[in-house]
């Protein structure tokens, strides 16, 4: 399993939105509605903010959204703010309990 | 609250051994799959191991198949990782994460323990 193809790093000014992007394949994001998203900061755990393409977990803030389409899936963070810089990571089931996680993107608030 | 803490990284030569530890705390362990992430310097998140919630389910990503053994102890609430014959490339962070109960994402992980492979 190849990783997932995620740009290296996206910037927003606070109170833009921002999307990132996340390709596979056929035989992961586009065939299973399992991606997820994590969020990590330096030094921390990876927290989980967006599941099954675009559930929210309890506590993640609404201002984070995800979508798929075709082999691609994109993570949408609403109203950047200070504490959303980070590195993330998304994530897609590849069937037989086998799982492919994305190459990060680092985001910064300019 | 839920807790996962994991240890027994450390600097160990090529060719050498190394067991992980995740102690699991604040739910219970018995009833949720495992499944232990590395990152290494530079690189994005890999999954390496799966194991179901009774130890009898198992997957590993093919680059460790052979050389890695996950396994657990309910009892104990314990997660390990046994990695045999390391190579550079496994110089990594790894981290263990819990599976959530609707499946397929990864809802608390550890702080991650550094495995460094070098001579």
């Amino acid at each position: 399993q190849s990783a997932l193809t995620q740009p290296a790093s996206v910037s927003g000014s606070p109170g833009q939105s921002i999307t990132i992007s996340c390709t596979g394949t056929s035989s992961d994001v586009g065939n299973y509605n399992v991606v997820s998203w994590y969020q990590r900061h330096p030094g921390k755990a990876p927290k989980l903010v967006i599941y099954e393409v675009s559930q929210r977990p309890s506590g993640v803030f609404d201002r984070f959204s995800g979508s798929k389409s075709g082999n691609a899936a994109f993570l949408t963070i609403s109203g950047l703010q200070a504490e959303d810089e980070a590195d993330y990571y998304c994530c897609s089931y590849a069937g037989s309990r086998v799982y492919v996680f994305g190459s990060g993107t680092k985001v910064t608030v300019i | 609250e839920v807790y996962l803490v994991e240890s027994g990284g450390g600097l160990v030569q090529p060719g050498g051994s190394l067991r992980l530890s995740c102690a699991a705390s604040g739910f219970t362990f018995s009833n949720y799959e495992m499944i232990w992430v590395r990152q290494a310097p530079g690189k994005g998140l890999e999954w390496v191991s799966y194991i179901n919630p009774g130890g009898s389910t198992i997957y590993y990503t093919e680059s460790v198949k052979g050389r890695f053994t996950i396994s657990r102890d309910n009892a104990k609430t314990s997660l390990s990782l046994q990695m045999n014959g390391l190579t550079a490339e496994d110089t990594a962070v790894y981290y263990c994460a819990r599976e959530a109960a609707n499946g397929y994402n990864f809802d608390f992980w550890g702080q991650g323990t550094l495995v460094t492979v070098s001579s």
